[in-house]
Parts: structure tokens; sequence; C-alpha cells
């Protein structure tokens, strides 16, 4: 089992460039979410999906923000056009469909923009 | 809704020192509990989860007990190592209705460093 895996692990890119950070879950896992983490704000829910479906998107923060999970193996989550206020550490998990086994994190993406 | 509240950090402590980190919630119902653990510069692990009342989450010598009666799922180790310093969570999990559409709600996390 490879885990929940995340990439890039770190994006620089300047004001107005479009970003996709990509995730590819675990298998046999059903749901999937995309975490932001800050000093300022800690861990936020951006979306989540179940069987490749979003079910929740209200902690996307804006219209620049956009997710995506064509298939069971494979996310995106893409901000255009990014703004040095969306540098943060951007988290994917994913989880069974069983209750009470928690989610299972990826490394994370260190996105800068300057 | 449901929340989490744990108690704010940072916890500083020296090594082989008593640790416990507060942690209750409020939730309907019987929510699955967890810790996770967040080491610099990785993402959170599962640490520990209890699924109902009573039941004891243990891992790595640290310890938590789920109590319905006064809400609680406080984190606890004997001895701390160098090696725990970290972010911990403590989160819920709770369902929507009868389908899979539950998620975790998460604490804002306690920061613990432990010096030699």
């Amino acid at each position: 089992d490879a885990g929940v895996i995340q990439s890039p692990r770190h994006e620089v890119t300047e004001m107005g460039q479009e970003v996709t950070l990509r995730c590819k879950p675990i298998s046999g896992h059903n749901s999937l979410f995309w975490y932001r983490q800050t000093m300022m704000r800690g861990l936020e829910l951006l979306i989540y999906f179940n069987n490749n479906v979003p079910i929740d998107d209200s902690g996307m923060p804006e219209d620049r923000f956009s997710a995506k999970m064509p298939n069971a193996s494979f996310s995106t989550l893409k901000i255009q056009p990014s703004e040095p206020r969306d540098s943060a550490v951007y988290f994917c998990a994913s989880r069974p469909s069983s209750r009470g086994r928690g989610y299972t994190f990826g490394s994370g993406t260190r996105l800068t923009v300057v | 809704g449901n929340s989490v509240t744990q108690m704010e950090g940072p916890v500083t402590l020296s090594e082989e020192a008593f640790l416990t980190i507060n942690c209750t919630y409020t939730a309907t119902g019987y929510p699955s509990l967890f810790w996770y653990v967040q080491y610099p510069g990785e993402g959170l692990q599962l640490l520990l989860k209890a699924t109902k009342a009573d039941d004891k989450g243990s891992n790595k010598g640290f310890e938590a007990t789920y109590r319905k009666e006064t809400t609680s799922f406080h984190l606890e180790k004997g001895s701390v190592q160098v090696s725990d310093s970290a972010v911990y969570f403590c989160a819920l999990e709770k369902g929507a209705g009868g389908g899979s559409n539950y998620k975790l709600t998460f604490g804002k996390g306690t920061l613990l460093t432990v010096n030699p």
C-alpha cells in the first residue's frame, strides 16, 4: 500500500499563474478530501468527494478554486489565478466506506505564491 | 453541529514527563473519536481511535479513553520523548443520515515540544 500520493511536494509560482495539485487516493477508498493548512487558519476542509461525486464544497474559498475527481484513482485541485494569500500546505486524504476507520493523509503540497 | 475543543498549546515538557492533552466534543449520538499526530513537514497520521463508549485506544505509549458521560477523549502518555514533539489533533467522525457521507471534524491542534 503506497498510501495517499500527492504531487508536487513543493510548488513555487508567480501571482496570476494557474496551479494544479494532484492526488492519488488509496485503492479501494471511496471518499477523498482536500484540506488547506496555514498558521493563521489551521486545518480547513475545502471539498470532499464520495464515489467521485462532490458532496460538500462549502469550504472552497472562492471561484478561483476548483476540484475534480474524474475517476476513483485521481483528483485535482486547481487555483486560477493564484494569489499570495493562497500560500499554504494543501493536503489530500482518503477514507474507506466503513465507519470508524479514519482518514489517511498524503504528505501534502507546499504552495508558495510570490 | 459537531465540534471538538482541545486545549490550546503550546505545551512544553521535559523528557520523561507525563502528558495530558484535553479534548472534549459536542455531537449527538455516538461518534467515533480519533487522535492524529503531525510531525514537522509531514501530513497527519492516525495515532489512535475509539469507536464506542468506554473503549480505550492506544498506540506508541499513548492512550485515550472514550468517555460518553463527560464527552471527552483526553490523550495521555506516561513518559514523553523528544521524538514525540509534534502537533496533536483530536477529531470526531459522525455520519449524516444512514449513508456513507460522514466526515471528520478536527480540533485546532495542540503543539507539543519535548525538551531533552
